[in-house]
This record gives C-alpha cells, sequence and structure tokens, in this order.
C-alpha cells in the first residue's frame, strides 16, 4: 500500500476550466508538499502546507489533516499548466518522506 | 541567484564504474536533498543533510551509493559500482529549513550501460 494517494493519475482538460487533483495520504505528517513537472524534466515546488489554505496566482491548495486529504486546484487553466503534479509528505515521525505517483495534466487550447 | 546547480547534465557510463554527481545547494540554503526518479519508482527521496550533517539516508538503495557534503556549499552522490538499474534522473534541493519549500536543481540524467 503507496503511503501517498493521488487521483486522477491522468487528467485531461480544456483551456478555462477549474481543476483538482486530490491527494490522500496514511501516515501523520509534519508538511505537505506540491510539486510540479514540466515535460522537459524540471522540478517545481509550488506549495508546503501544514494547515488550512495556500494561494499562489491561479494555484490554490488546500490540507484538511483531520482527513488526511489534501487537494490542488488550479483555476481558468491554461496549456502551460500541462505538467505532472506530484504530492509528497514527510512524516512526523522518523523524518520519512513519501511521494505520490503524480497526475499528469494536459491541459487543451 | 542562480538557483541549486547540479553537474553534470548528463553521464553514460559502463556498468562497474564510479560515477560521481555534484550539487552546489543555493547560497545560505541549510537543507540539501538527493532524489533519484525512474519511470517504475517514481520520485524518491536517497538522502538529505541539514547543516552538512546526513540526517535520513534510509532511502540509499545499497552501499554501492554514498553522499558526501564536505561544506555548505557542495554535495556530491557516489555511485560504486555502477549498475544498469541505477539509469535514472537524479535531482538534488535545497532549502533554507527542511520544510521550507524547496528549490531543485535540473537533475543529472544517468544512463549506465
Amino acid at each position: 500500500k503507496n503511503e501517498v494517494e493521488q487521483s486522477p493519475q491522468n487528467l485531461t482538460a480544456q483551456e478555462g476550466e477549474f481543476i483538482t487533483i486530490n491527494c490522500s495520504y496514511s501516515v501523520g505528517i509534519s508538511a505537505l508538499h506540491w510539486l510540479q513537472q514540466h515535460p522537459g524534466g524540471g522540478i517545481v515546488s509550488l506549495f508546503m502546507l501544514s494547515s488550512g489554505k495556500k494561494k499562489h496566482g491561479r494555484l490554490i491548495a488546500t490540507i484538511n489533516i483531520q482527513e488526511k486529504h489534501s487537494s490542488l486546484h488550479i483555476t481558468a487553466s491554461h496549456p502551460r499548466d500541462s505538467a505532472v503534479y506530484i504530492c509528497a509528505v514527510c512524516s512526523n515521525t522518523g523524518n520519512q518522506f513519501y511521494f505520490g505517483t503524480g497526475t499528469s495534466l494536459t491541459v487543451i487550447p | 541567484d542562480a538557483g541549486v546547480i547540479q553537474s553534470p547534465r548528463h553521464e553514460v557510463t559502463e556498468m562497474g564504474q564510479e560515477v560521481t554527481l555534484r550539487c552546489k545547494p543555493i547560497s545560505g540554503h541549510n537543507s540539501l536533498f538527493w532524489y533519484r526518479q525512474t519511470m517504475m519508482r517514481g520520485l524518491e527521496l536517497l538522502i538529505y543533510f541539514n547543516n552538512n550533517v546526513p540526517i535520513d539516508d534510509s532511502g540509499m538503495p545499497e552501499d554501492r551509493f554514498s553522499a558526501k557534503m564536505p561544506n555548505a556549499s557542495f554535495s556530491t552522490l557516489k555511485i560504486q559500482p555502477s549498475e544498469p538499474r541505477d539509469s535514472a534522473v537524479y535531482f538534488c534541493a535545497s532549502s533554507l529549513q527542511q520544510n521550507y519549500g524547496y528549490t531543485f536543481g535540473s537533475g543529472t540524467r544517468l544512463t549506465v550501460v
């Protein structure tokens, strides 16, 4: 069983659509990260969350610690948002890091 | 700031050879992380350092892998001897604190033939 589960695995959207990517985890955590990996391979850290909600431009990340669930939302999606989005958590025991398998997003013009 | 700098960008080597990957973190960052990404296993944390000290190396797959951080501005990941199954993209990342938003390097694509 994976400690971090993401859904959906693949997502295709029309430009302008509102997008939600979900992440559920099974361990106690000290922080959750959302990463973005573009087709060229580079990885960008989007958010680090330990509670509540964060917003950066068209991206919003939320976390519910009690439910062990986080969501990444993209408003007014654009083709340049096409990437793989990876959820990662740092456990609060032993400082272990666990990664989801990623959600591949394609935004069509 | 030039960001996290990794070298080389690409490395092709023969099985059995020693491979050394290098990382220069962002100046002032005191946490450094080495990751490996493959199609089969996705992204995995290999080891991370706080203030140049290895904190958790439980992700290092075998004794053939070793990592050092002799000072705050340089780290190496060494594989000796290399095997074809080590072929992957190896990323280095640094952050101000362990959980404070990471900056990733561009990665080193390693191919062991």
